[in-house]
């Protein structure tokens, strides 16, 4: 079936870098564009990232531009996020999740089961 | 950045009992709008999009409607696995973004 599985978070102290990972299975990973999206404990959801199927198309959100990179290994059916100069406000659970695009628009259909990232000294 | 905007924040409900929440985007999204159950603890669910198109394998109870700026989530008839928190994201602009959630509880 369709799954995602999410790796790498953990505590960092202020000013860390942190590489996230998103595992994909039970699709063909190259032909979706791919989004990292956070929830803050308590709090609503934020959009973070996309990335296109060829990995040559991406975006930020203002507030992870210059800090985050997000990156795709197809080979490898996973998809990534390298996180420096974290802060305490970045502290959330980071999701992975597949954005198809259906009568168009994108969606986010699948997600996976989240990862925490504790940034705190 | 289009802002969402959702209302209520939260509502208390018993099953049985229809449901309405509603979305607002800050400029016209066409029906560029999803909508997500989430679960504490547990990771957003889609239930609708493109405004109105019932994602696979979600019940028929939840309907979407709307276009513009203007978005309404109804659920028919509440059942008990149904109280969680609902939000609404706008994918018509980058960045993506999302309505704060509306917590559905008994």
């Amino acid at each position: 079936q369709v799954q995602l599985v999410e790796s790498g978070g953990g505590l960092v102290k202020p000013g860390g870098s942190l590489r996230l990972s998103c595992a994909a299975s039970g699709f063909t990973f190259s032909d979706y564009y791919m989004s990292w999206i956070r929830q803050a404990p308590g709090k609503g959801l934020e959009w973070l990232s996309y990335l296109n199927g060829g990995g040559g198309t991406k975006y930020y959100a203002d507030s992870v531009k210059g800090r985050f990179t997000i990156s795709r290994d197809n080979a490898r059916n996973s998809l990534f996020l390298e996180m420096h100069s974290l802060r305490a406000d970045d502290t959330a659970v980071y999701f992975c999740a597949r954005a198809p695009l259906r009568l168009g628009a994108y969606s986010f259909d699948t997600w996976g089961q989240g990862t925490l990232v504790t940034v705190s000294s | 950045d289009i802002q969402m905007t959702q209302s209520p924040s939260s509502l208390s409900a018993s099953v049985g009992d229809r449901v309405t929440i509603t979305c607002r985007a800050s400029r016209t999204i066409i029906n560029y709008l999803n909508w997500y159950q989430q679960k504490p603890g547990k990771a957003p669910n889609l239930l609708i999009h493109a405004g109105s198109t019932l994602q696979n394998g979600v019940p028929s109870r939840f309907s979407g409607s709307g276009s513009g700026t203007n978005f309404t989530l109804t659920i028919s008839s509440l059942q008990p696995e149904d109280f969680a928190t609902y939000s609404c994201q706008q994918s018509y602009y980058t960045p993506f973004t999302f309505g704060p959630g509306t917590k559905v509880d008994i």
